[in-house]
């Protein structure tokens, strides 16, 4: 099992360019996410989703889109690249996460990260 | 609302000192799932431990070991007789009945040699 992975690794992008980031997991997991990574800040939910076709905003959404056309993959979009959004941005998946109406949240399973820098 | 607190920026210890990381977090909810992740420097997030909110017995695994606390909403890590591979930032979360885990800022960990 490849796990999760991300394309790009790496990326420069002028402000004004748009980009797609792509995420993938072999897992069969229900839940995935996007998180990214600034100095400090430590680990902030972009967008995520519980299942197939489904998304929902997280602590930072804006200036970020997301889609989940397929089970297995979840695509991060920039439409107008800003220099704040410069970070390193990483994926998770999950088989299951919450506890309302369930009894158990599992661990994420996250992807290698990618380096964005917009100039 | 969901909160964790890792209060501790930066831990610089020599090798074979123990240490603590602190974790304080918030929650409205009494089930919840708690997390710890280690980040070495190359980069990867690793996952290390998952704990309920009905367990509190405290967990060691080798020279790591959590101390869970409801009575005063910690998740404490301590990694005893240290060593410079276990430098890295590590990041304490939280999962609730949203379906989301929402991490602390992390505390990075420097062990000389």
């Amino acid at each position: 099992n490849a796990g999760v992975t991300q394309t790009p690794k790496f990326r420069v992008l002028k402000t004004g360019q748009s980009m797609t980031l792509l995420c993938a997991q072999d897992m069969n997991h229900e839940y995935m996410y996007w998180y990214r990574q600034d100095p400090g800040m430590g680990l902030r939910l972009i967008h995520y989703s519980v299942g197939e076709g489904t998304t929902a905003k997280g602590e930072v959404p804006d200036g970020y889109n997301v889609s989940r056309l397929k089970k297995q993959n979840f695509l991060l979009g920039l439409e107008s690249a800003a220099p704040s959004q410069t970070s390193v941005y990483f994926c998770a998946s999950s088989y299951l996460t919450g506890t309302s109406g369930v009894t158990s949240s599992y661990e994420q399973y996250f992807g290698p990260g990618t380096r964005l820098t917009v100039t | 609302a969901q909160k964790v607190t890792q209060a501790q920026t930066e831990i610089s210890v020599v090798e074979k000192e123990d240490v603590t990381l602190d974790c304080v977090y918030e929650t409205r909810d009494t089930t919840y799932y708690l997390f710890w992740y280690k980040q070495p420097p190359s980069g990867e997030l690793v996952f290390l431990i998952r704990r309920n909110s009905f367990d509190e017995q405290n967990e060691i695994s080798g020279r790591y070991s959590w101390n869970f606390q409801k009575s005063t909403s910690s998740f404490n890590f301590t990694i005893t007789a240290s060593q410079v591979v276990d430098s890295a930032v590590y990041f304490c979360a939280l999962s609730d009945r949203d379906d989301k885990i929402i991490f602390g800022k992390g505390t990075r960990l420097h062990i000389l040699p």
